[in-house]
């Protein structure tokens, strides 16, 4: 599978400031994914992204707090705007490999995440 | 009612115990399963793809049961190294195009001495 990675691995921000976190893959993917872990819970989507448009959020999730780029293949970028204490969470970028021909699998591998504190 | 539901556990079980968690999901459009295992402060790694009735790899068996919305995983003498926590994740294509994988909380397993 291919090999992810993702800076930076931690920070520690002040309320009100910007994060930009960024998700390098080894291979080309056409699917990328952000997900959010908050404390003792299990991962929710915040956005699909979509190389040359816009990035398609879930329910919940706005552009202009979580904007995200995808420039190509292989490299995104999440923005975590304006941070506020709740916004303290591990985020965790994601691919979708395709299972053969162009069906895709579903099957999904992540990033090591990065570890956000807002103070 | 969540989408994906897990019994969040803890599972305390001695070594070499088998031991099956359950994972529901109330999507019928589902399409496709998986078992992930996230260790404390890491990602999840994937164990186990389910696509048809079940998936057995080693001491590791999946099946699913599409009429009841369930999917359970069963672990076979079970190792200290199995200790973490096993998050259910189910598939749904959507119309627009690409798939949208939602997960349950998480069972936690903790394999004694």
């Amino acid at each position: 599978s291919a090999v992810i990675s993702q800076k930076p691995s931690r920070d520690i921000c002040q309320r009100g400031t910007s994060l930009t976190i960024q998700c390098q893959v080894d291979s080309q993917v056409t699917m990328m994914f952000w997900y959010r872990q908050q404390p003792g819970q299990s991962l929710t989507l915040i956005a699909t992204a979509n190389q040359g448009s816009e990035a398609t959020y879930e329910s919940g999730f706005v552009i202009d707090k979580f904007p995200i780029s995808r420039p190509n293949l292989t490299f995104s970028t999440l923005t975590v705007s304006n941070m506020s204490p709740e916004d303290s969470s591990i985020y965790l970028c994601s691919v979708e490999e395709l299972a053969g021909g162009s069906l895709f699998s579903g099957e999904q591998y992540f990033g090591p995440g990065t570890r956000l504190t807002v103070t | 009612r969540k989408e994906v539901e897990q019994d969040p556990g803890p599972f305390n079980v001695p070594e070499g115990a088998t031991v099956a968690f359950n994972c529901t999901y109330s999507n019928s459009a589902s399409q496709s399963f998986f078992w992930y295992r996230q260790d404390c402060r890491k990602e999840p790694k994937l164990l186990m793809s389910v696509y048809s009735s079940g998936n057995e790899d080693g001491r590791f068996t999946a099946q699913l049961n599409r009429a009841s919305q369930y999917i359970s995983l069963l672990i076979r003498d079970s190792k200290l190294s199995d200790s973490a926590t096993y998050l259910c994740a189910v598939n749904r294509r959507l119309t627009g195009g690409g798939n949208k994988l939602t997960f349950g909380t998480g069972t936690q397993l903790k394999v004694e001495l």
